[in-house]
């Protein structure tokens, strides 16, 4: 059973950085493609990139200058880094596995962590 | 970027009906190479992570009932659900993945009526 858990700091202060780690179990972090999604709360969904299990990745263009997505295969996990947030950050952040078909759609998620940006 | 557009907003459908969710894509998302619809339908209840239902726009993920039905190519899609049941009752969003980003439709609220 693939299971995915985010953890990190529940409350960042506006011109900060978010940092989330996404910690993965019952699967290899390689061969596969991990993704970030986030969802402001009682909005839409938005994809905010992935990276492949070699370190490769691909971001949103829209977070793309604040982003880094990072992966450390011996500990088999992932993490985001966003700098420089405001409230429009604020939202539950979910990692998730892309599919062995095609990594940009996500065949397991974590339940997601909320992130508020308040100072 | 792909905008995903997904009609209507909300519906209410009477147990043992059919919802019919549509997502259209302002650009193709098929592929000539593979003759492949980059396209899939999440399922989200309430409190709860996304669920993946559906990828290439038919193909039903393991475990997925067969009354959760994809149809649709190019930039129309549909998500069909047959005989609904009280537990269908979530937010439906449309995804493509043909090229980054990998955007979603705005999402559907299905209730019971």
């Amino acid at each position: 059973q693939v299971q995915l858990q985010e953890s990190g700091p529940g409350l960042v202060k506006p011109s900060e950085t978010l940092s989330l780690t996404c910690s993965v179990s019952g699967a290899s972090i390689s061969p596969y493609y991990w993704n970030w999604i986030r969802q402001p709360p009682g909005k839409g969904l938005e994809w905010i990139g992935f990276i492949y299990y070699d370190g490769s990745a691909i971001y949103n263009p829209s977070l793309r200058s604040r982003l880094t997505i990072s992966v450390d295969t011996s500990k088999n996990q992932f993490s985001l880094k966003l700098t420089s947030v405001t409230a429009a950050d604020t939202a539950v952040y979910y990692c998730a596995r892309g599919s062995a078909a095609h990594g940009g759609y996500s065949d397991y998620w974590g339940q997601g962590t909320l992130v508020t940006v308040s100072s | 970027d792909i905008v995903m557009t997904q009609s209507p907003d909300s519906l209410a459908v009477s147990l043992g009906e059919r919802a019919t969710i549509n997502c259209k894509s302002s650009q193709s998302v098929l592929s000539s190479s593979n003759n492949k619809n980059y396209l899939a339908w999440h399922q989200q209840k309430p409190g709860q992570p996304p669920k993946l239902l559906i990828y290439w726009a038919s193909t039903r993920d393991s475990g997925v009932p067969d009354r959760f039905s994809g149809s649709g190519s190019g930039t129309d899609f549909t998500l069909t659900i047959s005989n609904l049941q009280a537990e269908d009752v979530a937010v439906y969003y449309c995804q493509h993945y043909y090229s980054a980003p990998y955007t979603f439709g705005q999402g559907t609220k299905l209730e019971i009526q």
